[in-house]
């Protein structure tokens, strides 16, 4: 079973809305990552967040983790039509280089 | 600067055929990876290579083997494909730990 599961599974909201999204996974990890992929394209890189850090800002994008919980939540403010994409986190198991994702939130945005 | 190079892009293999997909990135990064991606689904590790001359499974490694020929390149082998083993095959790089991956385009493998 894949390391990270996240939820909702797909989420559709109007354009203006705020969207988020939650990452929880296993194990103990070093960081976790949030990327983007548009349908049937490669995978973008968002932000990463590390083991001691809680919270961080990359424009319109704010991830916290709380590793007591093993969880993570994307939030995508003022969202736009060309959010509209597929959400994954990717977490790397402590003290190893074993990068594993999650099931991912299909994000729809309509104008 | 390449970043990291996938070939083929396509393949269409019958049952029982072999084959390799070749990856090489130019980042000098020690990590590197292979995921397949099955539609409608996230990504799942198949193996990686945290350094030249080491080889770990991830979290689908039967029916795949993986050679890290050298810093550059990580080759990933289907000895007998399966038409389960029909995906997206992703290829990634990682400089060291807290970095971001750089992924290659994609391999697209029909198994018939």
């Amino acid at each position: 079973s894949q390391q990270g599961e996240e939820d909702p599974q797909a989420l559709s909201i109007q354009e203006g809305e705020n969207a988020t999204m939650n990452c929880s996974y296993k194990t103990s990890i070093n960081n976790l990552q949030w990327y983007r992929q548009n349908s049937g394209r490669g995978l973008v890189h968002l932000i990463l967040i590390r083991s001691n850090e809680r919270e961080k800002h990359s424009g319109r994008l704010r991830v916290t983790l709380d590793t007591s919980k093993k969880s993570s939540s994307l939030l995508i403010t003022a969202s736009r039509a060309a959010d509209t994409a597929s959400y994954f986190c990717a977490t790397d198991a402590w003290n190893t280089d074993k990068l594993i994702f999650g099931t991912g939130t299909r994000l729809q945005v309509f104008p | 600067n390449a970043g990291v190079t996938q070939t083929p892009k396509f393949q269409v293999l019958k049952t029982g055929q072999s084959m390799t997909l070749q990856c090489a990135q130019d980042m000098n990064h020690n990590s590197m990876y292979w995921y397949r991606q099955d539609p409608g689904m996230g990504l799942r590790l198949i193996y990686y290579s945290a350094s030249e001359g080491t080889t770990d499974k991830g979290e689908v490694p039967n029916g795949y083997n993986v050679s890290r020929l050298n810093k550059r390149e990580f080759s990933l082998r289907l000895e007998s494909a399966a038409p389960s083993q029909t995906s997206v095959y992703f290829c990634a790089s990682i400089g060291t730990r807290g970095e971001k991956l750089f992924f290659g385009s994609g391999t697209q493998l029909s198994v018939l």
